[in-house]
């Protein structure tokens, strides 16, 4: 079947090597924000969340930056496998309402051996 | 961890028919939410529900309706399918502010 990632700039990296996923997001009143990891065939699956009083916090081999003040979100992933080959999207959430979030167009990441 | 399950993964239904795409989740989460997945343009939001006979429309709710008789089951039907809603549908609930996603179900419609 068609690939999700067909039409996204691809981020392609050596293994080994550190990864970087920008986002920028479109809502200054967004207060959480979230990554997403998707490979093909799957749904998306949570990797790492942030809320806006925040400007970093770091997961298992990943960190999440925030930049509010250009609203700008990055994904970095450290000593990146071939696992994590996948398409990444980035959710902002605004506070209130229900519960809804807004996704970005997403990355594909492609790890080379 | 929590569940979400989507009936199908793969399902092929012709010009007309009534689709029924089926999601469970198995956490007592109040909010479910429906997204088509297609090349471009990202998840977009269909409908989503935050209670039991809830429901609210998404971004793109022309051509879909859905139906929540239960807390853990959220079902998007089309009316009469038509070529320009094959896509990735994805199915996903939440308690707080992070999203569960299903496995998604492939509609194509010939």
């Amino acid at each position: 079947g068609e690939s999700v990632g067909l039409h996204l700039p691809t981020l392609s990296v050596q293994e080994g090597d550190n990864s970087i996923i920008n986002c920028a997001y479109s809502n200054s009143a967004s207060d959480y924000f979230i990554w997403y990891k998707q490979e093909s065939g799957k749904g998306p699956q949570f990797i790492i969340d942030i809320r806006s009083n925040m400007d970093k916090r770091q997961g298992q081999r990943v960190t999440v930056l925030l930049n509010k003040t250009v609203k700008h979100l990055s994904l970095q992933i450290a000593a990146t496998q071939p696992g994590d080959s996948a398409v990444y999207f980035c959710a902002e959430n605004l506070s209130g309402g229900y519960n809804k979030l807004i996704f970005g167009a997403g990355t594909r990441l492609a790890v080379h051996p | 961890d929590v569940k979400v399950t989507q009936s199908s993964r793969y399902l092929v239904k012709r010009t007309g028919e009534k689709v029924f795409l089926e999601c469970v989740q198995d956490m007592d989460h109040e909010n479910m939410f429906w997204y088509r997945q297609d090349p471009g343009l990202g998840l977009r939001l269909i409908y989503f529900s935050y209670d039991v006979k809830m429901k609210e429309k998404g971004d793109i709710p022309e051509g879909y309706s859905v139906s929540r008789e239960k807390k853990e089951r959220f079902s998007l039907i089309l009316e009469s399918a038509s070529t320009n809603q094959t896509s990735m549908y994805l199915c996903a609930s939440s308690l707080d502010r992070g999203y569960t996603f299903g496995s998604g179900t492939r509609l194509t419609v010939v």
